[in-house]
């Protein structure tokens, strides 16, 4: 079935930092991929999406590529601020399912 | 907004009694889902509904039902609620025709606590 793998958390970053964090997924189709945030007492709120091999998603200086190559979707931003503490999660929905397989989430956290 | 609601946003109760969640949406999503999120497990959907009356089970639906009368309401009921069955309960939707039908949103969440 599907799965999706995300990288171990709790991350610590400082104030500009580069961020990545990774995501790796198994499907039998063609999926489609996504990134979602949840700040703290909230629910998630989709942050970025690729339907398709290659396609880069971004929202809020955040980006991720489709690599169907290596099954990945990574998460990057160049400069991470405070405001971007959150829990992360990567998830997949395969063609034609409207049901969503989530990883288990990174909760990431910023210093000033 | 995706004009979506929980209620309540928080309840504690005690092992055996029923309880019943409610989560309702304004924008006439066809799906709608029920999420438990735990630690070192992300989200699980328990069960999803394609329509009204239209529903099917999740990854971890033992112990849950659900009912759905009307397009707007979802409701998700724990007929004797155990201690494992603590849990942040999400709802989501999608499937509205100008966005993509498995792009889904979601509601603040109903945190529970079973005594």
């Amino acid at each position: 079935g599907d799965s999706v793998t995300q990288m171990e958390g709790p991350v610590t970053l400082s104030e500009e930092a580069f961020l990545t964090i990774n995501c790796t997924y198994t499907a039998t189709g063609y999926p489609s991929l996504f990134w979602y945030v949840q700040y703290p007492g909230e629910g998630l709120q989709l942050l970025l999406k690729a339907t398709k091999a290659d396609d880069k998603g971004s929202n809020k200086g955040f980006e991720a590529t489709y690599r169907k190559e290596t099954t990945s979707f990574h998460l990057e931003k160049g400069s991470v601020q405070v405001s971007d503490s959150a829990v992360y999660f990567c998830a997949l929905s395969d063609l034609g399912n409207e049901k969503l397989t989530f990883g288990t989430g990174t909760r990431l956290t910023i210093i000033p | 907004d995706a004009g979506i609601t929980q209620s309540p946003r928080h309840k504690v109760t005690e092992t055996g009694t029923p309880v019943t969640l409610r989560c309702h949406q304004t924008e006439n999503h066809r799906y709608m889902y029920w999420y438990r999120q735990d630690p070192g497990h992300g989200l699980r959907l328990i069960h999803y509904s394609y329509g009204v009356k239209d529903t099917d089970k999740g990854e971890v639906s033992d112990g849950y039902s659900v009912s759905r009368s009307k397009t707007e309401d979802f409701l998700l009921t724990l007929e004797s609620a155990t201690s494992s069955q603590t849990s942040v309960y999400f709802c989501a939707i999608s499937g509205l025709a100008q966005s993509s039908y498995n792009e889904q949103f979601f509601g603040p969440g109903t945190r529970l606590t079973v005594l």
